[in-house]
């Protein structure tokens, strides 16, 4: 059953903690995206990644950051230094050579204690 | 810096009426227009790409068409039913990149 998968649903992060999301695809895809989304809004582009081992930031990197050692997984990292977490982030995925569309996770809510 | 705009926010109608969602963009030199459904809480579901060199795609009861000159492009629901009640959001991918830029949604609610 191909799909991306993110994890976990939901996660609260305390003041000056770090914390990481997982987002993994068995979509053979090359190009990874990571999106933050806040109520009422449309989709901000963090960070995103066309080839292992390589990533570049998007709209909103601060305080946020991004490892691409596989191809499969694109995890997240929330650092103390994104002041204002709350969100709903998303990860995307897509084939580049077809230029297809970008395939989404079922998101990760996450919330400050 | 290219730009989405969806309007309405939000939309209210009765089962079975057909209805047309606008989305506008400010530059356009774009790669492809797409259309995605969101349910609360959840990702994002594609409904249409379009082409830049296309005018319009159809699947089902929705049809989207775009005009590139005027930065505009229009998803299109006929005989619209409870079940199509999300927030539909609008999104761009510019020339020559490969990220989406998302408009803020319109929220449409399907009464029966």
């Amino acid at each position: 059953d191909g799909g991306i998968t993110q994890s976990p649903k939901y996660l609260f992060r305390k003041e000056g903690q770090n914390v990481t999301l997982s987002c993994e695809q068995n979509l053979n895809h090359d190009a990874m995206y990571w999106y933050r989304q806040d109520p009422g809004q449309g989709l901000r582009l963090i960070y995103y990644s066309q080839i292992v081992n390589d990533f570049q930031k998007g709209d909103i990197a601060e305080g946020y950051s991004v490892s691409r050692e596989k191809k499969e997984s694109f995890p997240l990292t929330v650092t103390s230094a994104q002041k204002n977490p709350t969100a709903f982030y998303l990860c995307a995925s897509r084939l580049v050579a077809h230029q297809e569309t970008q395939y989404f996770g079922p998101g990760t809510r996450l919330l400050v204690l | 810096k290219q730009e989405v705009t969806q309007i309405p926010a939000a939309l209210s109608v009765p089962e079975g009426e057909n209805l047309v969602l606008n989305c506008s963009f400010t530059d356009s030199a774009i790669y492809n227009l797409q259309w995605f459904r969101q349910d609360p809480g959840k990702g994002l579901t594609s409904l249409l790409l379009i082409q830049s060199s296309q005018r319009e795609q159809t699947s089902g009861r929705l049809n989207a068409s775009l005009d590139k000159s005027s930065g505009r492009s229009t998803l299109y629901i006929a005989a619209s039913q409870p079940g199509d009640s999300a927030t539909y959001l609008c999104a761009v991918t510019i020339a020559g990149g490969t990220a989406l830029i998302f408009g803020k949604g319109t929220t449409l609610s399907v009464s029966s």
